[in-house]
């Protein structure tokens, strides 16, 4: 596709579910990041991949979050047995390289009842 | 640490000229990007300085100080579309680290 592309768009789930949450990056960007924004607030990084590897996973705010990126193209940020807390909006953003311009897409809008 | 200073909000007359100012202190430093995004949108980019001084792109231009740990971002000729949150971003050893934004509205 011509941009990133992330799925689902929207996702409501209750306490306590596991949530995938997808992102297609524009093909042949080496560098895939996940960021999270709650509302009214800044981007909050989470992980960064390079290839398949994630040199930085410093911003997974626990260990019910996990990420992982296939062929160097698709990845998956999973959240397990979700709180409310981890409402927020998912951004996927991938570039060419760490100094390349990002791309953000659309982004998963993620509610905890 | 690392730390991103911008103000939280400004406003600003359409056809105006407007500056939002960004220190920022991070572990390495690669350049600094600007970011806008409007409410309920993913980001998109602005610019990216990688040496000191001035980068004009139309209407914005954004400037680089890097013994400072400054940045700002100038806008012309205000429109009311420009109304939006502008995001600093220094890019720190292998990530962006994202300030939390300033919002800026035009008004007529």
């Amino acid at each position: 596709g011509a941009g990133v592309s992330q799925s689902p768009s929207n996702k409501v789930t209750e306490k306590g579910k596991d949530v995938e949450l997808r992102c297609d990056p524009i093909s042949g960007h080496t560098a895939l990041y996940w960021y999270r924004q709650s509302l009214g607030q800044g981007l909050e990084f989470l992980i960064y991949f390079q290839g398949n590897s994630a040199p930085d996973k410093s911003g997974l705010p626990s260990d019910r979050f996990s990420a992982e990126r296939t062929g160097g193209s698709v990845s998956t940020l999973t959240i397990q047995r979700t709180q409310q807390e981890d409402s927020a909006v998912y951004l996927c953003a991938s570039s060419g390289g760490p100094s390349n311009e990002q791309f953000f897409g659309p982004g998963t809008r993620l509610t905890v009842l | 640490g690392q730390n991103i200073d911008q103000p939280t909000e400004m406003t600003a007359t359409e056809g105006a000229i407007v500056q939002i100012n960004c220190t920022y202190q991070t572990s390495g430093f690669n350049g600094l990007f600007w970011y806008q995004q409007h409410a309920g949108e993913a980001p998109t980019f602005l610019s990216y300085n990688v040496l000191d001084g001035l980068e004009e792109k139309g209407r914005f231009s954004s400037f680089l100080s890097r013994s400072k740990g400054y940045s700002y971002l100038l806008l012309k000729e205000l429109q009311m579309k420009d109304s939006a949150s502008y995001l600093c971003a220094p890019l720190g050893t292998d990530k962006l680290i994202f300030g939390t934004g300033t919002r800026l509205q035009v008004f007529p």
